[in-house]
Order: C-alpha cells, then sequence, then structure tokens
C-alpha cells in the first residue's frame, strides 16, 4: 500500500492563482482531512469528510474548497491565492470517527508559496 | 473554543534520558487525547492516545498522563534516543475530528 499520497510536493503561486493539491488513499479509510501547517505551528483543520460526497469545514476553511467524489481521492482547491496561504498543506485519512479513536495517517505533505 | 497548548516549545535531552512533554488543554468535553510526532520534512505520525476516562496509559517506550483535575495531558519517552528527535505535537478530539496544539522540539544530545 502507498498510504496516504499527495501532490504536487512543491509548488510556487502567484497572488490571485488558482490550484488544486491532490491527495489519494488506497487504505479504503472513510475519513479524510486536510490541514495547513504555518512555520512553527500545530496543524490547523481546514475541511475533512467522512465518505463520498460528504464533506464539512474545519477551522481555517476560508479561501478553500473541496469535493469528496471517491472514497480514495479528496482534492483541496485554492481560489485566488493569497500570500496568506503560503504553508504545508497535510492530507490524513483514517478509518472512522467512530467512538473509539482511529489513527489518522498522513501524507508527506505539500509545500506552497504564493509571492 | 477549543485550544490546546505547550508549556515548553523545545527540550534538550541527553541520549538515554527520560524525556517528559507536557501539553494543556481546554476542553473538558475532549473525549480522545493524542500524540504525534512529525520529524523534519515529513508528515505527523501517530504515537499513543489516550481516551478522556483514563489517566495513564503505556505503549513502547512511552506513556501518555492524563490529568483531568489541571487539563494537563504529558508524554513520557524512556531511554531517549537519537532516533526521537523530532517535533511533538498533542492533539486532542472533540467538537472537531482534531485541535492541535504548536508542538515542542525534542532534541536528543549524543
Amino acid at each position: 500500500n502507498a498510504g496516504v499520497t499527495q501532490t504536487p510536493k512543491f509548488r510556487i503561486l502567484k497572488i490571485g492563482q488558482s490550484m488544486t493539491l491532490q491527495c489519494a488513499q488506497d487504505m479504503n479509510h472513510n475519513y479524510m482531512y486536510w490541514y495547513r501547517q504555518d512555520p512553527g505551528m500545530g496543524l490547523k483543520l481546514i475541511y475533512y469528510s467522512v465518505g463520498a460526497g460528504i464533506t464539512d469545514k474545519g477551522e481555517v476553511p476560508n479561501g478553500y474548497n473541496v469535493s469528496r467524489s471517491t472514497t480514495e481521492d479528496f482534492p483541496l482547491r485554492l481560489e485566488l491565492a493569497a500570500p496568506s496561504q503560503t504553508s504545508v498543506y497535510f492530507c490524513a485519512s483514517s478509518y472512522s470517527a467512530g467512538v473509539a479513536y482511529n489513527e489518522q495517517f498522513f501524507g508527506p505533505g505539500t509545500r506552497l508559496t504564493v509571492l | 473554543g477549543e485550544s490546546v497548548g505547550l508549556h515548553l516549545p523545545t527540550l534538550s535531552v541527553q541520549e538515554g534520558d527520560n524525556s517528559i512533554i507536557n501539553c494543556a488543554y481546554s476542553n473538558s468535553a475532549s473525549d480522545y487525547f493524542i500524540w504525534y510526532k512529525q520529524e523534519s520534512g515529513k508528515g505527523p505520525q501517530f504515537i499513543i492516545d489516550i481516551r478522556s476516562n483514563m489517566d495513564k496509559r503505556q505503549g513502547q517506550r512511552v506513556t501518555v498522563l492524563l490529568n483531568k483535575t489541571v487539563k494537563h495531558l504529558s508524554l513520557q519517552i524512556a531511554a531517549t534516543q537519537p532516533g526521537d528527535s523530532a517535533v511533538y505535537f498533542c492533539a486532542e478530539r472533540g467538537n472537531t475530528p482534531l485541535v492541535f496544539g504548536k508542538g515542542t522540539r525534542l532534541s536528543v544530545i549524543a
């Protein structure tokens, strides 16, 4: 299993440009998540999905959009990129939130710079 | 709102010594508390979790302690090794899937 994969690894955007960060998992996890991590900080939840066709906002959703058309894929869309969106973006997945805590598996991250 | 914070941003420990990383939380309704390890350039990796109705849980070389009276969480690493050098995050599961703290950087001195 490849686990959680993210593309691209690095990207530089100009202010106002748009892009999609790709995330895929091959563990048949129903839950998927997008986080951003600013330098020296913890991760903040942007959006999450409990299954195909269902998405929910996290702590910092403004400026982002997501879709979940399949169990495997959870792309994150940035519209009108701003310098404040310069960050490292992590995608994660877990089998189920449920009652017990189920470990989230993280991808390697996408480092995005907006100039 | 929920918030998770850490007492110390950096911690240096001699190889072989025990490490203790602390964390404060504010949401009494959180049902799970989790520790993650993040090595440079990588995504976070799960270490251990503890349910809110427990006060101690042990794993391999790690122990998590939960003190709900003072809303404090700690991660103890026994016989710290160079491979333990990383940033450690506490996180809590409450109203949202996970809320992460800012992290503590652990440096192991050989």
